[in-house]
């Protein structure tokens, strides 16, 4: 079955500086991998999703995930982040066998200092 | 509709008493998931309708839990015998096709059971 791990539970970064975080997953075949985006009192919005092809995606609002098969992670990163982007990220893996269920991992608050 | 509804947005029962909680699909999406997010928690799967396939109930917590989807579009999730642990937020989502893809979330009932 798989699983996900977001090691991190909270980051604090000031506005302006870059951001990663972190997601490991386990699975045993090729994931299919998601950034969700959860702003307080808001549904989740869909960051990015990879699939296959190239390991670097591109998503919206300015962020981008790498998959590494090697390291099983896919890491979020934004060069500069917002005030805006203030929320709870959650990072999930999907599997392509018996269910397409959507795994999630347990999220990580980003605070962004003035 | 344009989105995933979820009726009602909250919820306030008392411990013992059953719930209905009732999740409206976007038009012609085949998969259909339930979450839910207790405070400060990830989303912790329930339950997955792939299609005419049996659904995925594997996260349903107890035999008090129970969904059924029925023509296709319209979801339950039934809670039977609240308890204060059921307090949460439960999350519906549906996605177009049954496989893995994105998955597009409603805004969650908030449950207090009291």
């Amino acid at each position: 079955a798989q699983s996900v791990t977001q090691p991190d539970i909270h980051i604090t970064v000031s506005e302006g500086a870059s951001l990663e975080l972190r997601c490991n997953y386990s699975y045993g075949a090729t994931p299919y991998l998601f950034w969700y985006v959860q702003s307080p009192g808001q549904g989740l919005q869909l960051l990015l999703k990879y699939f296959s092809g190239d390991t670097l995606v591109q998503g919206i609002k300015g962020f981008e995930a790498e998959f590494k098969r090697s390291q099983s992670s896919f890491n979020l990163r934004k060069p500069s982040v917002h005030w805006s982007d203030a929320a709870e990220y959650f990072c999930a893996v999907g599997a392509a066998v018996s269910s397409y269920k959507l795994i999630f991992g347990s999220g990580t608050r980003l605070l962004v200092r003035p | 509709g344009a989105g995933v509804s979820q009726s009602p947005s909250n919820k306030v029962t008392e411990k013992g008493k059953d719930v209905e909680l009732r999740c409206d699909p976007i038009s012609g999406h085949t998969a259909l998931y339930w979450y839910r997010q207790s405070l400060g928690q990830g989303l912790e799967f329930l339950i997955y309708f792939q299609g005419n396939s049996a659904p995925d109930k594997s996260g349903l917590p107890s035999d008090r839990f129970s969904a059924e989807r029925t023509g296709g579009s319209v979801s339950t999730l039934t809670i039977q015998r609240t308890q204060q642990e059921d307090s949460a937020v439960y999350l519906c989502a549906s996605s177009p096709l049954v496989g893995v893809t994105e998955a597009f979330f409603g805004q969650g009932t908030r449950l207090t059971v009291v």
